[in-house]
C-alpha cells in the first residue's frame, strides 16, 4: 500500500543551522512527490515538487528511489522557516496522500 | 477572494447528528478533494470529485457521502455523527483530474459532544 512516513513529529533548530526533513515513501509505481507547507494562521500550500527540481525559499528536496526517501533540506534555517512541514504522493495520478506532518521550529 | 472557500468554519454538534460542510473550489478549477485532520493522523483523503463525478476515493466511512455540483462546489455530509469524527475537515481543489498543485481552504473544524 502506498504510504507516506514522516519520522519526526517536531524539529527544533537554532537560526543558521542546517535543516533536514526526513521522509520515507512506499510506492509500487514511480512516484511523484511533493512538499506543503503551512505557516502559523495560512493555509496549506505547495512548497516544491520533485518533477521541477527547483529551489524554493532555499528548499531543496532529493528523490532518493534506491532508499525510497524525498527529504527536505536546507543549509540555513530562518526563523520565518517556522512552520509544520508535509511529505505528500501522488497516488496514481488522483489524490495526494500526506504524511504527518513535522513541525520545524527554528529559534534565535 | 477566489481562493477555496470553505463553510462553516466551526462546527459542534451532538453525537448522533448530521452535518454538511461546503467548499467552493478556486475559479477555473474542476476538481474537489476533501480530507479529514484528526489529531495524531495527519491529512487522510476522503474523495475526490472531478467536473462532478467521483474520480478516486480514500478512507472515507459508509456515514459520510460527498457530491459535486454542476457549479463544481462540493458539499461532504457527516450522519449518525461519533465523537471520533471531531477533527478539521479540509476542501483543496485543483485545475486538473489528476492532483498537481492543491489548493486548499481554511478547513471546517467539527466538534462532536
Amino acid at each position: 500500500a502506498q504510504r507516506v512516513t514522516q519520522p519526526e513529529k517536531l524539529l527544533s533548530v537554532f537560526k543558521g543551522a542546517p535543516v533536514e526533513l526526513k521522509c520515507n515513501y512506499s510506492y509500487s509505481g514511480s512516484p511523484e512527490l511533493f512538499w506543503y507547507v503551512q505557516y502559523s494562521r495560512q493555509r496549506l500550500q505547495l512548497l516544491l515538487r520533485h518533477i521541477s527540481r527547483e529551489s524554493i525559499k532555499g528548499f531543496t528536496a532529493d528523490l532518493n528511489k534506491g532508499e525510497t526517501s524525498f527529504h527536505l533540506k536546507k543549509p540555513f534555517a530562518q526563523e520565518e522557516d517556522s512552520a509544520m512541514y508535509y511529505c505528500a504522493l501522488d497516488q496514481a495520478g488522483t489524490a495526494l496522500i500526506f504524511g504527518k506532518g513535522t513541525t520545524l521550529s527554528v529559534s534565535s | 477572494d477566489s481562493g477555496v472557500t470553505q463553510t462553516p468554519k466551526h462546527l459542534i454538534t451532538a453525537t448522533g447528528q448530521r452535518v454538511t460542510l461546503r467548499c467552493s473550489p478556486r475559479s477555473g478549477d474542476l476538481s474537489v478533494y476533501w480530507y479529514q485532520q484528526s489529531l495524531d493522523q495527519g491529512l487522510q483523503f476522503l474523495i475526490q470529485y472531478y467536473n462532478g463525478e467521483e474520480r478516486a476515493k480514500g478512507n472515507i466511512l459508509e456515514r459520510f457521502s460527498a457530491q459535486q455540483f454542476p457549479d463544481l462546489h462540493s458539499e461532504l455530509n457527516l450522519s449518525s455523527l461519533e465523537l471520533g469524527d471531531s477533527a478539521l475537515y479540509f476542501c483543496a481543489s485543483s485545475e486538473t483530474g489528476g492532483p498537481g498543485e492543491l489548493f486548499f481552504g481554511e478547513g471546517s473544524r467539527l466538534t462532536v459532544l
